[in-house]
């Protein structure tokens, strides 16, 4: 089994920077991906391949991934972005989410 | 535009089975993988296996094996997980999700669909 540990809350005033960490074994050789869920909601992609945004999600979603940690960042935050985030990567012919982190924007 | 609609909530009693559905829409079924992950209350996100919807292969999560079943019907661009000996504890949203494995990533996800496991 594979674990990819995240901080379980993190807060940001609106306008700055909020930083969420994914750690796990040798992250930095696989791609990481990341999911925004809002509550009562399904997930959404918001990167993959470690810093690709899909269609749609806004530029202030931004993502680096080395060693053993990958990295999402929500620069400039909103209200509209409070929502749990889940990191998820591939390892060993099986795919494993992150514990989830809570972004609360004060 | 992509659509993965998914089956209505249900009630199930401890050792029952359920069967979930993920009808695909506005893409070629058989082109992508179907990923399901599930969701218990209040807690994190748990992937449960993968199906290759042309040639009907699988591979499931350790946990689950021997108890989950993906398949498919390609003529309706449907692909159904089925759950065996259920417990208390799989009470959860269950996911359908459109895998694409070259990054590794699930890029639609259907609405879900709620399993309650009560007796």
């Amino acid at each position: 089994s594979y674990e990819l540990t995240q901080p379980p809350s993190v807060s940001v005033s609106p306008g700055q920077t909020a930083t969420v960490t994914c750690s796990g074994d040798d992250l930095g050789h696989k791609y990481a991906s990341w999911y925004q869920q809002k509550p009562g909601q399904s997930p959404v992609l918001v990167l993959y391949q470690d810093t690709k945004r899909p269609s749609g999600i806004p530029e202030r979603f931004s993502g680096s991934n080395s060693g053993n940690t990958a990295t999402l960042t929500i620069s400039g935050t909103q209200a509209m972005d409070e929502a749990d985030y889940y990191c998820q990567a591939w390892d060993t012919s099986a795919y494993f989410f992150g514990t989830g982190t809570k972004v609360t924007v004060l | 535009q992509v659509q993965l609609v998914q089956s209505g909530a249900e009630v199930k009693k401890p050792g029952a089975s359920v069967k979930v559905s993920c009808k695909a829409s506005g893409y070629t079924f058989t082109s992508h993988d179907i990923n399901w992950v599930r969701q218990a209350p209040g807690q994190g996100l748990e992937w449960m296996g993968w199906m290759n919807p042309k040639y009907g292969n699988t591979d499931y999560a350790q946990k689950f094996q021997g108890r989950v079943t993906m398949t498919r019907d390609t003529s309706i661009s449907t692909a159904y997980m089925e759950l065996t000996s259920l417990r208390l504890d799989d009470t959860a949203v269950y996911y359908c999700a459109r895998g694409i494995q070259l990054w590794h990533m699930f890029d639609y996800w259907g609405q879900g669909h709620l399993v309650t496991v009560s007796s």
